[in-house]
């Protein structure tokens, strides 16, 4: 069966652009989380999304935002780019009631 | 999220069995023990859990200490392609809580 699908798999952007990362979960799954990572702070939640919801959301500033749509679907967004932002963002989906989530291969950011 | 301590990096032969430990000594009665694995440029990857019993998988097994304040993960015969970091995580059974708290993790490398 398919896996969790982000695109795009490598992004550049400018700082102060905006960007926009999407993640198709498995189908089924309708928990959708979203992590940052980096060298300095490793893996952090983002936030994470059941049925359009965002139930839980992690420690960063208000210029990271998402969404989930109704077919699960996942979009994140960055506005404001700053050289921190630069990062593998990574969307794992996870089945209701099940344990384990699966994880994309991430959308690479870099920020010039 | 409950701490979770693994040593920074561990090394073993090819074919080997394998022991990664992880202490979790403030770990509380309704904490899962999971563990997650990162190929090199992937995301991470669901590899067991359990809370008190021991568990075996086609993946591994892992081995729950009977205070629970510590667990290892055992690779029964490691192959190159197990070498990744291997992430210990304490989660609490909270489905309206779907976050995962990485620690640093450990850098398993296997050498042929």
């Amino acid at each position: 069966k398919a896996g969790v699908t982000q695109t795009p798999r490598y992004l550049i952007k400018t700082r102060g652009q905006q960007v926009t990362l999407s993640c198709s979960p498995i189908s089924g799954h309708r928990s959708v989380s979203w992590y940052q990572q980096t060298p300095g702070q490793g893996l952090q939640f983002l936030f994470e999304y059941f049925s359009e919801t965002q139930r839980n959301k992690g420690n960063f500033p208000g210029r990271f935002s998402g969404r989930q749509f109704s077919n699960s679907r996942s979009e994140m967004n960055v506005s404001t780019l700053e050289l921190g932002d630069s990062a593998l963002y990574l969307c794992a989906s996870k089945l209701t009631g099940s344990y384990g989530y699966t994880f994309g291969s991430g959308t690479r950011l870099t920020v010039v | 999220d409950a701490k979770t301590t693994q040593p920074n990096s561990m090394e073993s032969n090819e074919e080997e069995p394998v022991h990664l430990p992880c202490n979790h000594s403030t770990i509380s009665g309704t904490d899962y023990i999971h563990w997650y694995r990162q190929l090199p440029s992937q995301g991470p990857e669901y590899v067991i859990h359990g809370l008190t019993s021991n568990v075996n998988n086609r993946m591994a097994s892992l081995a729950i200490a009977e205070d629970r304040k510590s667990s290892t993960l055992i690779l029964h015969r490691a192959t190159l392609r197990d070498a990744a970091v291997y992430y210990c995580i304490l989660r609490d059974l909270d489905f309206g809580n779907e976050k995962l708290t990485f620690g640093t993790g450990t850098r398993l490398t296997i050498i042929p």
